[in-house]
Order: structure tokens, then C-alpha cells, then sequence
């Protein structure tokens, strides 16, 4: 099955850009979705199709996939990014879903 | 506004069976394609499986971890999806979210529930 490797953790102080990455064999072949999910909330859409926002979700959030990386690059990073990010794609070869481990960020 | 209701979780001993449901609001449930997706406690997101719309097939497709054992559905005419879940294990404790899909051959998850715990213990 198709294997989706996010790192554990992100630091990075506010204000500075924040990148959280997403390893899978030519990840860049799929298309890629983020979700942000805050403690004790439901993950949030916000980024999908690896790079449109869906509708509420700030221009400071945007994404990239090429080769065996997707990342999503978070601009401006706010207390209020704190959180998990979840990197997803459609294995089409099984027709299931795939998530990424996760990724925790932290602002300094 | 979209509304996703889960309920039906609790407490289950090993071995034993519970139905979720997920009441949903807000668009046209019968068009919709819909998932489920559970995160243990302390761990990250996992697919369990999807029900496509009657008019797309209304065809199901599950995860490794739970085919054979769950099963979902949906009434349209009660805008509700459900999961059956039978010969439970404590490894499917968790969160189960019901989710919206984008009916696309790479779909993603556009609105979620709140979730219901689902805790499988003797």
C-alpha cells in the first residue's frame, strides 16, 4: 500500500514561513491535500488539489508537490497555526484513502 | 450551512458489534459521496472506508484493517450514513469521524463531524 512520511515535528517562531513535507514514491504523480486539526477539534481542510485554498482558509497557506515532495509552506506563521498537520492522497491502484503520519507545529 | 452529526459511540466489549450514525445537513446528501475517518487516541488520522452515491453505484470501499467486519450505508430518504461495526477489537478505539468527499478520482475530505469515541474494552 502507498506510504505517506510526514516528519514529527516543526518549530518555527511567529512570523517566520513554516514548511511541513510529505514523502511518498512520485508523490508528485497525485494529488495532494492538508489538514489542520487543533486539540480536541475536527481536522480542517486547507489546502487541497496540491495548492487551491478552499474558501475561508487565509492566503498564508499554500502548497507544492514535485518528485517524492509535497509540502505545505505556511507564511506569516501565527500562534494560532499551532496545531497537526495531516498530508492525504487517493491510492488509486487499491481505491483507498492514505493520511500521513502527521506533523505537530510549533510556534515559538 | 453543512452539519455532520456522528452518535452511537460508547463503550464495547471485544468481540461485540455497534452501529454509528452520522445525520447530515445543509446540502444534497443523496449526491454526496461519504467517508469515515477514525483517529486512535493520541495518534494521527486513519481511512476507514467510503460509500459512493447511488446514482455513482452507491459502491463501498474499505481499509484493510476493517474489511470484512465493518460495513457502511446510507439512507438518503433520512439524509444518514452509518457504520456498522462488528467483531470489534481493541485497536479500533477511537474517534470516528463522518466526512464529506469531493467525487473525484483523487478525492479529499471537505467537512468533518465532530466525532464519536468508540472505545473497545473488556
Amino acid at each position: 500500500s502507498y506510504v505517506l512520511t510526514q516528519p514529527p515535528s516543526v518549530s518555527v517562531a511567529p512570523g517566520q514561513t513554516a514548511r511541513i513535507t510529505c514523502g511518498g514514491n512520485n508523490i508528485g504523480s497525485k494529488s495532494v491535500h492538508w489538514y489542520q486539526q487543533k486539540p480536541g477539534q475536527a481536522p480542517v481542510l486547507v489546502v487541497y488539489d496540491d495548492s487551491d485554498r478552499p474558501s475561508g482558509i487565509p492566503e498564508r497557506f499554500s502548497g507544492s508537490n514535485s518528485g517524492n515532495t509535497a509540502t505545505l509552506t505556511i507564511s506569516r506563521v501565527e500562534a494560532g497555526d499551532e496545531a497537526d498537520y495531516y498530508c492525504q492522497v487517493w491510492d488509486s491502484s487499491s481505491d483507498l484513502g492514505v493520511f500521513g503520519g502527521g506533523t505537530k507545529l510549533t510556534v515559538l | 450551512e453543512v452539519q455532520l452529526v456522528e452518535s452511537g459511540g460508547g463503550l464495547v466489549k471485544p468481540g461485540g458489534s455497534l452501529r454509528l450514525s452520522c445525520a447530515a445537513s445543509g446540502f444534497t446528501f443523496s449526491n454526496a459521496w461519504m467517508s469515515w475517518v477514525r483517529q486512535a487516541p493520541g495518534k494521527g488520522l486513519e481511512w476507514v472506508g467510503r460509500i459512493k452515491s447511488k446514482t455513482d453505484g452507491g459502491t463501498t470501499d474499505y481499509a484493510a484493517p476493517v474489511k470484512g467486519r465493518f460495513t457502511i450505508s446510507r439512507d438518503d430518504s433520512k439524509n444518514t450514513l452509518y457504520l456498522q461495526m462488528n467483531s470489534l477489537k481493541t485497536e479500533d478505539t477511537a474517534v470516528y469521524y463522518c466526512t464529506t468527499e469531493m467525487a473525484t478520482t483523487h478525492p479529499w475530505f471537505d467537512y468533518w463531524g465532530q466525532g464519536t469515541l468508540v472505545t473497545v474494552s473488556s
